[in-house]
């Protein structure tokens, strides 16, 4: 089955810096992959993804990169903002299939 | 549109004793998971509905766990007996059938002590 990896486990960064968190998957035919955002006792909540045509996905100050030869993706968030404190989950599936496979988990700390 | 629904919230209860959480997806949601998250973890599906047959079940601890879905709709997820180690965080989701969104549930604090 598919093994997701995803690191760092803490990440913290100073307002308005950037952040990067990195994922690996294990098997070649996963293609798609989406990033969950979970605020502390709060529901994970769908931020991005990405489907395996593509290598590079925008929104605002979120973006998602996915090389598919060497098996990875990352999740980078410009210009951070406090409320973008938070754990964020990567995941892998095959498009349609709808079985995910979460990575661990980064913890996000934005100081202000 | 309403979200996922889950209750209860929070559930404590003894080793060995038996517990029941249900959901409710979102309506017209032909897919509906359960997952467990452990804490510091990501979630780990343990069964996966597509309308009320059973899709995947593969980490499901069958000895002591089990899961409905009836009508197609609600769901349960039942431990019986619980152990130690099934204090998590039991989530729910539901997705369009041929769509890869999951929305989530508020989740089930379960802690078994």
């Amino acid at each position: 089955g598919e093994n997701v990896e995803q690191h760092p486990s803490t990440l913290s960064v100073q307002e308005g810096d950037s952040a990067v968190i990195k994922c690996t998957y294990s098997d070649s035919a996963s293609n798609y992959f989406p990033w969950y955002k979970q605020e502390l006792g709060k529901r994970p909540q769908l931020i991005i993804d990405i489907r395996s045509n593509v290598g590079e996905k925008k929104d605002q100050r979120i973006a998602v990169t996915l090389n598919k030869t060497a098996k990875h993706f990352s999740l980078h968030i410009t210009e951070t903002q406090p409320e973008d404190s938070a754990v964020y989950f990567c995941a892998a599936s095959k498009y349609n299939f709808n079985k995910f496979y979460f990575g661990s988990g980064t913890k996000l700390n934005v100081k202000p | 549109e309403a979200g996922v629904a889950q209750s209860p919230r929070y559930k404590i209860i003894e080793k060995r004793q038996s517990v029941a959480f249900w959901c409710n997806p979102i309506s017209g949601h032909a897919t509906l998971y359960w997952y467990q998250q452990i804490l510091g973890q990501g979630p780990k599906l343990l069964i996966q509905f597509q309308n009320n047959g059973v899709v995947d079940d593969s980490q499901l601890p069958k000895d002591r766990f089990s899961a409905e879905r009836l009508k197609g709709v609600d769901s349960t997820l039942k431990i019986q007996p619980a152990k130690l180690e099934d204090s998590a965080v039991y989530l729910c989701a539901s997705s369009w059938p041929r769509g890869n969104e999951q929305y989530f549930g508020p989740g089930t604090r379960l802690t078994v002590t």
